[in-house]
């Protein structure tokens, strides 16, 4: 079956503990990106990868990292998480192509107390 | 100018009605707009789509209608069913650019009423 696999569902953590969120597809998609959503503000880009080595900063990347050494993975790292990271996450991927439909995993919820 | 604005933020239909959401975007350089629908506990999945070169786009059920000069693009749900109480969000992108990033409206929460 063809999906975005993102792990855990679900983190509590504490201010300033390192922590990685993974993410996985297995449709060979070269594109790959991280949102986060939080009521009232949709869903707004934390980081994008075109491909294997290549990422670039979204709209709101303060506090996060990534990484793309593999076709099929792309964690999200908060080396030290605040409060304000407190939010639900999601992984997305789509094929080379603009308008193609980005395919998302099912979320991680985070909160940082 | 990257913005796109989504309204309502919620809305509660009975079924059988007809629920519209809109959505207004700023950059004329955007051109395509898909809706995307997402269930509790899901990630939202792509519901349709739309080009600016027609104006109007039915699947099933669901239809976008676009107006360019307005720069607003709305999403009809005809005969709404309980099923189809989710999240919806709007989006934009310049598709023909190299990264195609999708900036998204804010959400509308369904409730459609049995």
């Amino acid at each position: 079956e063809a999906q975005v696999t993102q792990n855990p569902r679900y983190l509590i953590t504490v201010t300033g503990k390192k922590l990685t969120v993974t993410c996985s597809q297995n449709m060979n998609h070269e594109y790959m990106s991280w949102y986060r959503q939080d009521p009232g503000l949709g869903l707004r880009q934390i980081y994008y990868s075109m491909n294997v080595e290549v990422t670039d900063k979204g709209d709101v990347p303060e506090g996060y990292k990534v990484s793309r050494k593999e076709k099929r993975n792309f964690p999200l790292i908060l080396e030290s998480p605040s409060p304000n990271q407190t939010s639900l996450y999601f992984c997305a991927s789509r094929s080379q192509g603009a308008y193609s439909p980005l395919h998302f995993g099912n979320g991680t919820r985070l909160t940082v107390t | 100018q990257q913005q796109v604005k989504q309204s309502p933020q919620s809305l509660i239909v009975q079924k059988g009605g007809i629920s519209i959401i809109n959505c207004a975007y700023e950059n004329t350089a955007f051109d395509y707009f898909p809706w995307y629908q997402q269930f509790p506990g899901k990630g939202p999945a792509l519901l349709i789509a739309i080009r600016p070169d027609v104006s109007e786009k039915k699947e099933g059920r669901f239809t976008i209608s676009f107006n360019k000069s307005a720069k607003q693009f709305s999403l009809h749900i005809m005969d709404s069913q309980p099923g189809d109480s989710a999240t919806y969000f709007c989006a934009a992108s310049k598709g023909s650019s190299n990264t195609g990033k999708l900036i998204f409206g804010q959400g509308t929460t369904l409730q459609v009423k049995p």
